[in-house]
This record gives C-alpha cells, structure tokens and sequence, in this order.
C-alpha cells in the first residue's frame, strides 16, 4: 500500500527565513505534485515532477524529486506572509489515484 | 467560465434531507473525481468517473450515490447522512493519460444537522 508522509505538519516561521518541507513516500512511483490550500479554500496546483531528479521553481517556492530516495522536498526561501498556507504533497498510484499526504501547516509571521 | 465549477458552496442539512452537489469542469478532461476533506485527516478520493464510467468506489457509504451524465458533469447526490459526514467536498478533473495535475473546484461544505 503506497503511503505518503510530510513533515512537519506545521511550522511556524519568520519572513525572511527559508525552510524545507519533506515529502516520503512509501512504493515506487515517477509523479508527484505539490499543491497549496489557503482556509476555506480549493486546491491550487503548484508543481508537477514526473521524473527523478526534476527540479522546479516559481517564485520563493522550488521543488525536488528524487524517485530512488522517493523523497520531494518544497524549499521556500525567504518568506513572505502570502506564504501562509497548507501545502500537500500527492503522489500517483496509478489507476486514478493519488495518494495524499497529511498537509503541513505554514504560518509565516511578518 | 474556465476551470472546474461546484454549486453550492455552502449547504446546510438535515439527515432526512436529499440534496445533490454539482460540478462542471470547462478543461475538456476525461476523468473526473469526488474528494471529502474533513478537519485534520488526509484527502479521502471517493469516486473516480472515466470517460463517463465509474472507475473507482472507495467503499463509501451508499448514502452518497454519484453520477456523471456526461464528460462535463458530476453530481454527488446525498440522503440521510450523518452529521460526520460534515466536510469539505471536492470535485476535481484530469486528462488521464497525460502529464498535467488535477484541477479543482473551490468545494462545497457542507454541514449536516
């Protein structure tokens, strides 16, 4: 059963620091995508890695896969408060599926 | 109107109540999907509908019965639920078979009294 883990769930953070949020993931799987929820709010698509070592950035935001570690890191660099989100990490099971993960929390204090 | 529609956006019901969430995607994807996302759990996939079949149930109560009349459209139709059924409902769509994300809809709560 393929299984996906974030950590931290939360994090508290002060603008201008950078932090890392960690995707594991449990079977072999080549996709993987990052979204943002803001409260109260639907999902909004901010990455899609379909292959080892894909590296992509927007903005603050830049994110990483290495499918042999199945491991995806979302680095933000420099915080700002629009930051603030839920960020979930979703990998491809196939068949239609997509696993997802717990959410991490970001608060990012001005 | 572009991107993947849901009406309403807030519902509240009784558990004698019958009454259906709507969603209408404008991306000409294939595949179409039901979500719930309660408080402090992972997104639940409920449904999945391809090419207007269902190809996916994942052991959900039969209180909720989807229904997709067409590529465009997905209903969620709900009786006597039960007030954990409260949450947020997504709906979302793809293309199957090619390399883009799923697109969502701002979701319905709904709140069952």
């Amino acid at each position: 059963e393929l299984k996906v883990e974030q950590n931290p769930l939360f994090l508290s953070m002060q603008e201008g620091k950078n932090y890392t949020i960690y995707c594991n993931y449990s079977t072999t799987s080549d996709r993987l995508y990052w979204y943002r929820q803001d409260p109260g709010k639907s999902l909004e698509s901010l990455f899609v890695l379909l292959s080892n070592g894909a590296v992509k950035q927007e903005g603050r935001l830049m994110a990483s896969l290495d499918t042999k570690a199945r491991l995806s890191t979302l680095h933000i660099t420099a915080a700002v408060h629009d930051l603030s989100a839920t960020y979930f990490c979703a990998v491809d099971a196939s068949n239609y599926q997509l696993i997802w993960g717990a959410g991490t929390k970001l608060i990012i204090k001005p | 109107e572009t991107g993947v529609t849901q009406t309403p956006r807030h519902l509240v019901m009784g558990m004698t109540n019958k009454k259906s969430l709507k969603c209408e995607q404008h991306l000409g994807h294939n595949a179409m999907y039901w979500y719930k996302q309660s408080a402090k759990k992972p997104l639940e996939l409920m449904f999945v509908y391809s090419l207007e079949e269902r190809v996916e149930n994942n052991s959900v109560p039969s209180r909720f019965s989807p229904e997709c009349p067409n590529s465009s459209h997905l209903f969620l139709h709900l009786h006597t639920l039960q007030p954990e059924d409260s949450a947020l409902y997504l709906c979302a769509s793809s293309q199957q078979g090619s390399d883009t994300e799923a697109f969502f809809g701002q979701g319905t709560r709904l709140t069952v009294v």
